[in-house]
């Protein structure tokens, strides 16, 4: 099946600061991405669609200024946490599509936020 | 929007038995529906998908059903194993482009 990467795969970082967390389709291009966040025993939220060379898409809920994302190419969407604040701790996972709406996963990052 | 419910919750089997884990679907325009397979900790993995065009898809020893018209779908396992133990969740989508709705996810336990 199709390969999709995520990096880092984990981080642990200060109150107030941004990390990114980066996702690739190593083997195809996709032209949207997905960004999910899940909580420990929970099922997966959608955060956010991403297409490339445009505006993402929010989820309800979800704050377009605080979760940045970037789909500069068909192979990269980033995803920047600004300030990030102790509730943010949480698992990210991303989603590349490839053909007809099948979704293949990345490793997922967990963020720690002290 | 699209509301995806999964039953059930937990599933707990004898090794060599089979198992089924069923979900609802509300929106009728949906037409993709994927069935995904996540072990603690690690990536969701896409194990079997069917499109509405088809009733039924097998794939060795697991297979998928839909009922277009009931808005349902169901995975069966067949003759478990315990490396099928993991946490499964279904989901729904209307196509190309457009998000997945996940159910809630149902944790199997395969008994040796």
């Amino acid at each position: 099946g199709a390969v999709v990467s995520q990096h880092p795969s984990w981080v642990i970082c200060k109150s107030g600061t941004s990390v990114k967390i980066e996702c690739r389709s190593l083997d195809f291009q996709a032209t949207t991405m997905f960004w999910y966040r899940q909580f420990p025993k929970q099922s997966l939220m959608l955060m956010a669609t991403s297409n490339e060379g445009s505006k993402a898409t929010y989820e309800q809920g979800v704050e377009k200024d605080k979760f940045l994302i970037n789909h500069a190419s068909l192979t990269l969407s980033t995803l920047t946490v600004t300030s990030a604040h102790p509730e943010d701790s949480s698992f990210y996972i991303c989603s590349a599509e490839e053909g007809y709406n099948e979704q293949f996963f990345g490793p997922g990052t967990r963020l720690t936020v002290l | 929007g699209e509301n995806v419910e999964q039953h059930p919750s937990t599933l707990s089997v004898q090794e060599g038995d089979s198992a089924v884990i069923k979900c609802t679907y509300s929106d009728s325009a949906s037409n993709y529906f994927p069935w995904y397979k996540q072990e603690l900790g690690k990536r969701p993995q896409l194990i079997i998908d069917i499109r509405s065009n088809v009733g039924e898809k097998k794939d060795q020893r697991i297979a998928v059903t839909l009922n277009k018209t009931a808005k349902h779908f169901s995975l069966h396992i067949t003759e478990t194993q315990p490396e099928d133990s993991a946490v499964y969740f279904c989901a729904a989508s209307r196509g190309y482009g457009n998000k997945l709705v996940f159910g809630a996810g149902t944790i199997l336990r395969v008994k040796s």
